[in-house]
């Protein structure tokens, strides 16, 4: 069972304008919640991470929102570029990491 | 330049014919892992080793082996592949005490037939 979730598959957002991708998870014993960034034929690369002590983290244009409440989180890329184009990961993680199925964002020029 | 290498990059092999996937970083990392990618499936962990010496079961170690006799090489090993083990593999590596901050490889592209 997955418990980590992205139940947006795909996302177009116009350039400048602001990208909010969205993550569920299940568990409440994570201890730390990231988003990784995916180009094709490459590996995942970091792009920022929240404590789950915390309800906010900020990082330039990237935003990651945690509400445990909810088990919810979310990136918020603001303004979003072109570069921004890209398969997005949330995880969860204690000592095991666990990965939602991506949400690939589109930004038009 | 800090990387994570792994080779090879596509392999095509049959079913039942062990193979070796190779992963090594330079940055001194203690935490190394393991994932598949999957479509619609995401990124799933085999395994993961805290040091060396130390290995743990992710969530879908079936069919697999790791080693870790050094700090800075973690080889996935398949012996006996199938089919169903036909994906796109990634290793990571992470300082023990951020290891949400990893580094990724470039991948593995396996198809067995």
């Amino acid at each position: 069972d997955q418990q980590v979730k992205q139940n947006s598959p795909s996302l177009s957002v116009q350039e400048g304008r602001i990208s909010i991708l969205n993550c569920d998870y299940t568990n409440s014993m994570f201890d730390y919640f990231l988003w990784y960034k995916k180009y094709p034929a490459e590996g995942p690369t970091f792009l920022i991470s929240i404590s789950s002590i915390k309800d906010k983290n900020e990082d330039g244009r990237f935003t990651v929102f945690l509400n445990k409440s909810a088990k919810h989180l979310s990136l918020h890329i603001v303004p979003s570029q072109p570069g921004d184009s890209a398969v997005y990961f949330c995880a969860a993680t204690g000592n095991q990491f666990y990965f939602g199925t991506g949400t690939s964002l589109t930004v038009i020029p | 330049e800090a990387q994570v290498t792994q080779n090879p990059r596509y392999l095509i092999t049959v079913t039942g014919k062990k193979l070796t996937v190779t992963c090594s970083q330079n940055m001194n990392h203690e935490y190394m892992s393991w994932y598949r990618q999957d479509p619609g499936l995401g990124l799933r962990q085999i395994y993961y080793s805290m040091n060396v010496e130390v290995t743990d079961k992710g969530d879908v170690p079936e069919g697999y082996k790791v080693s870790r006799k050094e700090k800075r090489n973690f080889p996935l090993i398949l012996e006996s592949p199938s089919p169903n083990q036909t994906s796109l593999y990634f290793c990571a590596s992470s300082f023990a005490d951020r290891i949400t901050e990893a580094f990724f490889g470039q991948g593995t592209r396996l198809t067995v037939v």
